[in-house]
């Protein structure tokens, strides 16, 4: 019962560089998220999809874009990587009928 | 949107006495509220949820406090274990088909045997 998982788990990147973080659920839900987590602030929501084929924007999405591959998939792109992006990123999956959302394990990503 | 304030940052107590986290939140339409225990590593996990149509939840030895009108919501533990040691979140959202969980900046409990 795998749940949610992000790959990769860690990652150092130079400024400029990009790189796609993956999210897959094989928990058949609609709902998926992407969220950054800092230190004193908590999560903050940097994109979502309410379903297939849909995706917007959350609290935070400068910087970032996101694709919905699938039901199961829902990756986050850097395009060029800024140190204002070392955080700890999050997938997260919900369902319509429990209202729980599932987090995975998270990435922790450096910007130097 | 949704602002949600959680105190304290840090908060340290003894094994076996009780820890109390406090949330408050600004948007009155807010009507789900989750509390997440994140472990070192590992992601956020549910430990319980409140809705708004109801004051208090318990769980064995955590419970949940909602005061609408106050726009506050609080966790209890009693009884804390050196596994009770960890990051906690609150949230708030609009309970619907899809929800936007707003949260809480977090709450590190050290549990001292």
């Amino acid at each position: 019962n795998a749940g949610v998982t992000q790959t990769p788990k860690f990652q150092v990147l130079k400024t400029g560089q990009s790189m796609t973080l993956q999210c897959a659920q094989d928990m058949n839900h609609n709902s998926m998220y992407w969220y950054r987590q800092d230190p004193g602030m908590g999560l903050r929501l940097i994109y979502y999809s309410a379903s297939e084929g849909t995706t917007d924007k959350g609290e935070v999405p400068n910087g970032y874009n996101v694709s919905r591959l699938n039901k199961r998939e829902f990756s986050l792109r850097l395009e060029s990587a800024a140190p204002s992006q070392t955080s700890v990123y999050f997938c997260a999956s919900e369902s319509i009928s429990n209202t729980e959302a599932f987090f995975g394990q998270g990435t922790r990503l450096t910007v130097v | 949107g949704e602002n949600v304030e959680q105190h304290p940052s840090t908060l340290s107590v003894q094994e076996g006495d009780s820890a109390v986290i406090k949330c408050t939140y600004s948007d009155s339409a807010s009507n789900y509220f989750p509390w997440y225990k994140q472990e070192l590593g590992k992601g956020p996990q549910l430990i319980i949820d409140i809705r708004s149509n109801v004051g208090e939840k318990k769980d064995q030895r955590i419970a949940v406090t909602l005061n609408k009108t106050a726009k506050h919501f609080s966790l209890h533990i009693t009884e804390t274990q050196p596994e009770d040691s960890a990051v906690y979140f609150c949230a708030a959202s609009k309970s619907s088909n899809f929800n936007k969980f707003y949260f809480g900046s977090g709450t590190k409990l050290n549990v001292k045997p």
